[in-house]
């Protein structure tokens, strides 16, 4: 069964530290990976797409990791800010009809 | 990048009665998407709504419950029929581009009591 477990399913930390949340998936055959942050009450907002040639890519403060062989990926937040309160969703999509997976999140709190 | 708007943001009804919600892009797209984000949980998609023929639904989902429109490429419609407490729920329109990014829209907060 095609699956995206992400850990911790909470964290809190301070503002200013770094952090870095999980994302392992079982899906396969795999074409993409990608990471959203989702603000309370909105719609989730893409970070990173990585496929599976492509071991780390940033954006900002925010830089996703992937092992295809592992089928791990993570995300690493630097230097926190009160803005990066919000949910991080790791989304698999695989390469046949196995469609798109997303993770239930990583809710991240900032506390100043 | 995409800009989806999404109608109404949010929304009380009536337990037994039907709400429309509008999905407008701001350009054309093939493949645009309805997904369900209940409390606390992630998103789960309804359906694929395809444009000039019926919606494809994901297991768990019928059209009676939730009748789809897709009249052109820039547009869609979701319907919850005959709504129950178990409804209530974030609905998401979501589009694909060609790149294969996902762009969302703000959401629909329904409620319902």
């Amino acid at each position: 069964k095609n699956q995206v477990e992400q850990s911790p399913q909470s964290l809190i930390i301070l503002e200013g530290k770094n952090c870095t949340l999980q994302c392992n998936y079982t899906v396969s055959p795999f074409s993409n990976l990608r990471w959203y942050k989702q603000d309370t009450g909105r719609g989730p907002v893409s970070l990173t797409i990585m496929t599976f040639s492509e071991n780390t890519k940033s954006n900002g403060r925010y830089t996703a990791t992937l092992d295809a062989d592992t089928k791990q990926s993570s995300l690493h937040i630097t230097a926190s800010q009160l803005s990066d309160s919000a949910s991080y969703i790791c989304v698999v999509e695989g390469s046949s009809a196995s469609k798109i997976i997303f993770g239930s999140g990583t809710r991240l709190s900032i506390r100043p | 990048s995409a800009v989806i708007s999404q109608k109404p943001s949010r929304d009380i009804c009536q337990r037994g009665t039907s709400l429309t919600i509008q999905c407008q892009v701001d350009s054309q797209v093939t493949m645009m998407f309805w997904y369900r984000q209940q409390p606390g949980q992630s998103l789960t998609l309804i359906a694929t709504a395809n444009q000039g023929s019926e919606a494809t639904y994901e297991s768990g989902f019928v059209i009676d419950k939730f009748p789809i429109s897709r009249p052109n490429l820039t547009f869609s419609t979701l319907t919850v029929s005959n709504m129950s407490p178990e409804d209530s729920s974030i609905y998401l329109c979501s589009v694909e581009k060609d790149t294969g990014e996902l762009f969302f829209g703000e959401g629909s907060r329904l409620t319902v009591l």
